[in-house]
């Protein structure tokens, strides 16, 4: 189960505040993308960057923020302005490789907002 | 963008009996197609895969079957077994070199009946 790692587990918020997840991978995969997981909804994709210093909106990028400051390191922030946080997120990682795009998924965060 | 739907949603099968999970897809260009399989409580992890130059592949009991030009791929597990519930999504990926992303499907909740 090792390579890439998402901490905490559970995390509980208030409403209104922000709070920030945390991808972390030694796979030296250069891609990384956050998705969300609702029950009968599969996995929809949050943001995804293919590369340091650059990243790209997904479906539902509305309420959160990224940053890619490092190869290894995709924290997703959750901010206020997101409607409905409650979710769990999984982050991944791949190869940017033609020949290869398979994902690799953390254990996933289950965030509540009440 | 790229559309991935996936039936049916929820699937219960007899133990030893076969079980057929069908996806279809919106961009023809599209070109890599692969299934995960998340086990209750687990992150999902890929099973198998497939190219749109390949028209089935199997992995002893697993394999998956793609019409490119009805653009729909199906997973086919024979023989089930207990340890084969899970939920199971299926994804496509449109070829864009420093723009790839899936789109999954909304998943399929297998249940082997014992």
């Amino acid at each position: 189960d090792g390579g890439i790692t998402q901490s905490p587990k559970y995390l509980f918020r208030k409403e209104g505040q922000n709070v920030t997840l945390s991808c972390e991978q030694n796979l030296n995969h250069d891609a990384m993308y956050w998705y969300r997981q609702d029950p009968g909804q599969g996995l929809r994709l949050i943001y995804y960057s293919q590369i340091v210093n650059d990243f790209q909106k997904g479906d539902i990028a509305e309420g959160y923020s990224v940053s890619r400051e490092k190869k290894e390191s995709f924290p997703l922030t959750v901010t206020s302005a997101q409607k409905n946080p409650t979710a769990f997120y999984l982050c991944a990682s791949s190869l940017r490789l033609a020949t290869s795009y398979e994902q690799y998924f953390g254990p996933g965060t289950r965030l509540t907002v009440t | 963008g790229e559309n991935v739907e996936q039936h049916p949603s929820t699937l219960s099968v007899q133990e030893g009996d076969s079980a057929v999970i069908k996806c279809t897809y919106s961009d023809s260009a599209s070109n890599y197609f692969p299934w995960y399989k998340q086990e209750l409580g687990k992150r999902p992890q890929l099973i198998i895969d497939i190219r749109s130059n390949v028209g089935e592949k199997k992995d002893q009991r697993i394999a998956v079957t793609l019409n490119k030009t009805a653009k729909h791929f199906s997973l086919h597990i024979t023989e089930t077994q207990p340890e084969d519930s899970a939920v199971y999504f299926c994804a496509a990926i449109h070829p864009n070199f420093g723009n790839e992303k899936l789109t999954f499907g909304t998943g399929t909740r297998l249940t082997i009946i014992p």
